[in-house]
């Protein structure tokens, strides 16, 4: 068990420009969740994927924000048109989907800054 | 909709003090209960859950019993240390497919030697 990795770790870039951040999920965890964290705050659900397929997204993910998990395995957050209230840790997640309700995994965040 | 309401911090205490953080909850349904700790610079840690009414999730020293009846789930622990400096955050699971979590606004405990 390695862990949910993130990266990167930090990412600092101006305004209007595009980010994208890479989730690798512990390896036998289908299901896998984003969550964004301001300063002071706890972290706010963004979206989910169980396997490939993205089941539910919330209302904080603005069109300028695609989630994608291509193969069920790592994901992938892109955030278009960046904008200063962007700035945040974006946090994910992984869990197990077997024997109900497991506990999720999250990694060391992506903070994102910007300019 | 669900939430989860924890008291404000921060919260200073002196080493070997005794630590409660009051975690109340709002939700539809029975949903697991859970505190995550969360360090400087670091991800969220689980800390311990609970699942269904009149649960015990302990570790590390730490306890909270999940009270259906007072919608409630509080931290305690007996003898802090220095280490145990950190956010604290409490979190419920929605009972719906997703199971994604709602978290309380986190607790700032600073521990003194």
């Amino acid at each position: 068990d390695t862990g949910v990795s993130q990266d990167p770790r930090h990412k600092i870039t101006k305004r209007g420009q595009n980010v994208t951040f890479r989730c690798d999920p512990i390896s036998e965890h289908n299901r896998l969740y984003w969550y964004r964290q301001t300063l002071g705050q706890g972290p706010e659900f963004l979206t989910y994927f169980q396997n490939e397929a993205q089941l539910e997204k919330s209302r904080l993910l603005s069109d300028r924000f695609s989630a994608e998990r291509p193969k069920g395995s790592f994901s992938t957050l892109e955030i278009q048109r960046t904008e200063q209230g962007d700035s945040a840790m974006y946090l994910c997640a992984s869990s197990a989907t077997d024997r109900g309700n497991q506990p999720q995994h999250f990694g060391d965040g992506t903070r994102l800054s910007i300019l | 909709g669900d939430s989860v309401t924890q008291m404000e911090g921060p919260v200073t205490l002196s080493e070997e003090a005794f630590l409660t953080i009051n975690c109340t909850y709002t939700a539809t349904g029975y949903p697991s209960l859970f505190w995550y700790v969360q360090y400087p610079g670091e991800g969220l840690q689980l800390l311990l859950k609970a699942t269904k009414a009149d649960d015990k999730g302990s570790n590390k020293g730490f306890e909270a019993t999940y009270r259906k009846e007072t919608t409630s789930f509080h931290l305690e622990k007996g003898s802090v240390q220095v280490s145990d400096s950190a956010v604290y955050f409490c979190a419920l699971s929605t009972t719906s497919g997703t199971y994604k979590y709602i978290f309380g606004t986190g607790t700032r405990l600073k521990v003194l030697a």
